[in-house]
C-alpha cells in the first residue's frame, strides 16, 4: 500500500523568508498525482498545489512551488516570501490512478512576525 | 453557495445519543467521502460514495452509518458512540476520472463524545 511520510511535525519561518516542507512517499505505481493541502485554524483543507507524476517540470503557484524528485519519491513544498496567513497545517497527499488518496500526518507551520 | 458545506460545525453528544452529520456539495462532483481526522494521525478514510453507490467502507464500526441520497448530499449517522470517536469529521468531494482533480473539503464537524 502507498504511504506518505512527513517527517517534520512542526516548522517555523520568519515572515518574508523561505521555508521548505518535506514529503516522501512509497509506491510501485508509475502514474499518480501529488498534492499539498493547507489546513488553517478555520479547519477547511485548501488545495495549495498539485503535481502530475508524468510531468518533469515542477509545479508552481505564485509563492508556492514544489521540488518533485520522482526517483527519490520526494515531493517537497517551498513557500517563498512567507506571510502570516501561511500559518497552518500542511498535508502532503498522494492520489493513485485508482483515485485512492493517502495523506501524511501533517506539518504545523508557524510564521514569526 | 459554492464548495462543500458541512453542518453542524460543532457537536457534543452523549454515548447514548443519535445524531447525524450533513455534507452538501455544489460543485457537480460525482464522488463524496467521509474522513476522520484525529490529532497526530493521518486522515482516516471512512466511506467513499461514487455515483451515489458506496464503493468503500474501511472497516468502520457499525455505530457509523453513511447515507448518500443523491450526488450532492452525504450524511453520517451516529449512534452509541464512544469517547475515542471524538475527532474532526471531514467531508470531501471530487470528480472521478477528471485527471489531476483533487479533493474539495468542507470545514468539518468537530465531534465531542461525552
Amino acid at each position: 500500500a502507498q504511504t506518505v511520510t512527513q517527517s517534520q511535525p512542526e516548522m517555523s519561518v520568519q515572515e518574508a523568508e523561505t521555508v521548505t516542507l518535506s514529503c516522501t512517499y512509497d509506491t510501485s505505481e508509475s502514474d499518480y498525482y501529488l498534492f499539498w493541502y493547507k489546513q488553517p485554524p478555520s479547519r477547511q483543507m485548501i488545495l495549495v498545489i498539485r503535481q502530475e507524476a508524468y510531468k518533469q517540470q515542477n509545479a508552481t503557484e505564485n509563492r508556492f512551488s514544489v521540488n518533485f524528485q520522482k526517483a527519490a519519491k520526494s515531493f517537497s513544498l517551498k513557500i517563498s516570501d512567507s506571510q502570516l496567513g501561511d500559518a497552518a497545517m500542511y498535508f502532503c497527499a498522494y492520489r493513485s490512478t485508482g483515485n485512492q488518496f493517502y495523506f501524511g500526518t501533517g506539518t504545523s507551520l508557524t510564521v514569526i512576525p | 453557495e459554492t464548495g462543500v458545506t458541512q453542518t453542524p460545525r460543532h457537536l457534543v453528544m452523549g454515548m447514548t445519543n443519535k445524531k447525524s452529520l450533513k455534507c452538501e456539495q455544489h460543485l457537480g462532483h460525482n464522488a463524496m467521502y467521509w474522513y476522520k481526522q484525529s490529532a497526530k494521525k493521518p486522515l482516516e478514510l471512512m466511506f467513499v460514495y461514487s455515483l451515489e453507490e458506496r464503493v468503500e467502507n474501511n472497516s468502520v464500526p457499525s455505530r457509523f452509518s453513511p447515507e448518500c441520497p443523491n450526488s450532492s448530499h452525504l450524511f453520517l449517522h451516529l449512534h452509541t458512540l464512544q469517547p475515542e470517536d471524538s475527532a474532526l469529521y471531514l467531508c470531501a468531494s471530487s470528480q472521478v476520472g477528471a485527471g489531476s482533480s483533487g479533493y474539495t473539503f468542507g470545514s468539518g464537524t468537530r465531534l465531542t463524545v461525552v
